[in-house]
């Protein structure tokens, strides 16, 4: 079974500053690792992945995440936030070993904020 | 390119009526699912298709029916709809190819049955 936690419902922060969304995971294998943002009324937007090698990914729109393997997590990060990062931001995890069978699972979402 | 398309974008039910959303993909895509989502609970997956002819549940596929009529679409069905089946559905699809594949969304459909 694979599943993902998003431990804060909502995150606050001063633009400007920097931001972090944090998401932990469970799978049986490795895992394939998924930031998608959502803004209101509209559909998920995919940020970035990570799929293997360098733990740093890179993103759309400047953000960033870190993988690591021994704390189980996958925290998206961004240097210095802007008010129109404030969206719904999902985690989302599969199982390496369920290749042919891509089900995502997604967390509850994190509310991002960010106060002028 | 359109991406993912779904129809309609707002629907009111009634309780036991029946209804089917529809989605469209023009990225040629072999993968589709369908999601809802609801407040404090995230996505879930109601079904997904593989590839064309193929569909299988996912975590809450009670109430819910699909087809994959052809590569481009996938429908899903309330047969009778019910309250607890008020939220916002999301269609979505990935290249299928390898288990790497991000998923693309539509703009999504919100129920509210009565």
């Amino acid at each position: 079974a694979q599943s993902v936690a998003q431990p804060e419902d909502q995150v606050n922060v001063a633009e400007g500053n920097p931001l972090t969304v944090k998401c932990t995971y469970s799978v049986s294998g490795n895992p394939y690792l998924f930031w998608y943002v959502q803004y209101p009324n509209r559909g998920l937007q995919f940020l970035l992945k990570y799929i293997t090698g360098d733990n740093l990914v890179k993103g759309s729109y400047g953000f960033e995440a870190e993988f690591n393997k021994s704390q189980t997590s996958f925290h998206l990060k961004k240097p210095s936030a802007l008010v129109s990062d404030s969206a719904l931001y999902f985690c989302a995890v599969r199982d390496i070993r369920s290749f042919g069978n891509e089900k995502l699972t997604f967390g509850t979402g994190t509310r991002l904020t960010i106060i002028p | 390119n359109a991406g993912v398309t779904q129809t309609p974008k707002f629907q009111v039910l009634k309780t036991g009526q029946s209804m089917t959303l529809q989605c469209a993909q023009d990225m040629n895509h072999n993968s589709m699912y369908w999601y809802r989502q609801d407040p404090g609970m995230g996505l879930r997956l109601i079904y997904y298709s593989a590839s064309e002819g193929t569909t299988d549940k996912g975590e809450v596929p009670n109430g819910y029916n699909v087809s994959r009529l052809n590569k481009r679409e996938f429908s899903l069905r309330l047969e009778s709809a019910a309250p607890s089946q008020t939220s916002v559905y999301f269609c979505a699809s990935s290249e299928g190819r390898t288990g790497t594949d991000t998923q693309y969304f539509g703009p999504g459909t919100r129920l509210t049955v009565l």
